[in-house]
């Protein structure tokens, strides 16, 4: 892998429903993983920054996992809400900059 | 604390014109970074700024330059527009070794 890639590109789901993103990034050069939440007309947000292989990180029903042996990350909503709608990136920071995947653009329907 | 602050927040200019987008960042931090997203894509990385200098530069044109004052703030600015540079410019703060606080962005438009 030479890019971070995030899948899927867009997700559609129900409100309540559980749902998960997956980061691949490459695992050469790795210092930390970041996920960040992005709202329409908004600033990005830090939701975590990981930075050990095996690292598990929560706030609310939000939760993260970090392998930086096989390079990925997985981000977990639980019983997501209309206000969880945004798109979530990930990154990767190795020397000193941060690169971007594309983005999951998450659609929350009532 | 107002936070990263960016201006101006949307602009409109022609292709060879020159723009300069300026970016102060939230209190305490030393390290801005500059970023650029086109429609659709994640934001790439330009360059970063640390102690006045630039300290790490991403795929970008030498069209591309910054500058960061005493006071930590800074500006990008980019010389003989094309119509690709049309995105929305993010700026970030950051402690040393810290996660990104990211400004709204300003929209360019080149026509």
């Amino acid at each position: 892998i030479l890019n971070v890639e995030q899948s899927p590109q867009s997700l559609h789901v129900q409100e309540g429903d559980s749902t998960n993103f997956t980061c691949s990034f490459p695992s050469s050069n790795f210092y930390a993983l970041h996920w960040y939440r992005w709202e329409t007309a908004k600033s990005p947000e830090a939701l975590f920054v990981m930075t050990l292989n095996g690292d598990e990180k929560k706030k609310g029903r939000i939760s993260a996992t970090l392998n930086t042996k096989e390079g990925y990350s997985y981000l977990y909503i639980k019983g997501s809400q209309p206000e969880d709608s945004a798109t979530y990136l990930c990154c990767e920071d190795s020397s000193y900059k941060l690169i971007f995947g594309s983005g999951t653009r998450l659609l929350v329907r009532p | 604390d107002a936070g990263v602050t960016q201006s101006p927040t949307h602009l409109i200019k022609t292709r060879g014109q020159q723009v300069t987008l300026r970016c102060s960042p939230k209190s305490g931090h030393d390290t801005v970074s500059w970023y650029q997203q086109a429609l659709g894509q994640g934001p790439q990385f330009i360059f970063q700024y640390y102690e006045e200098e630039e300290r790490q530069r991403g795929n970008f044109p030498d069209r591309f330059s910054g500058h960061q004052f005493p006071n930590y703030s800074s500006e990008l600015n980019v010389n003989a527009l094309l119509l690709g540079d049309s995105a929305l410019y993010l700026c970030a703060s950051s402690p040393p070794a810290g996660e990104l606080f990211f400004g709204e962005g300003s929209r360019l438009t080149v026509l």
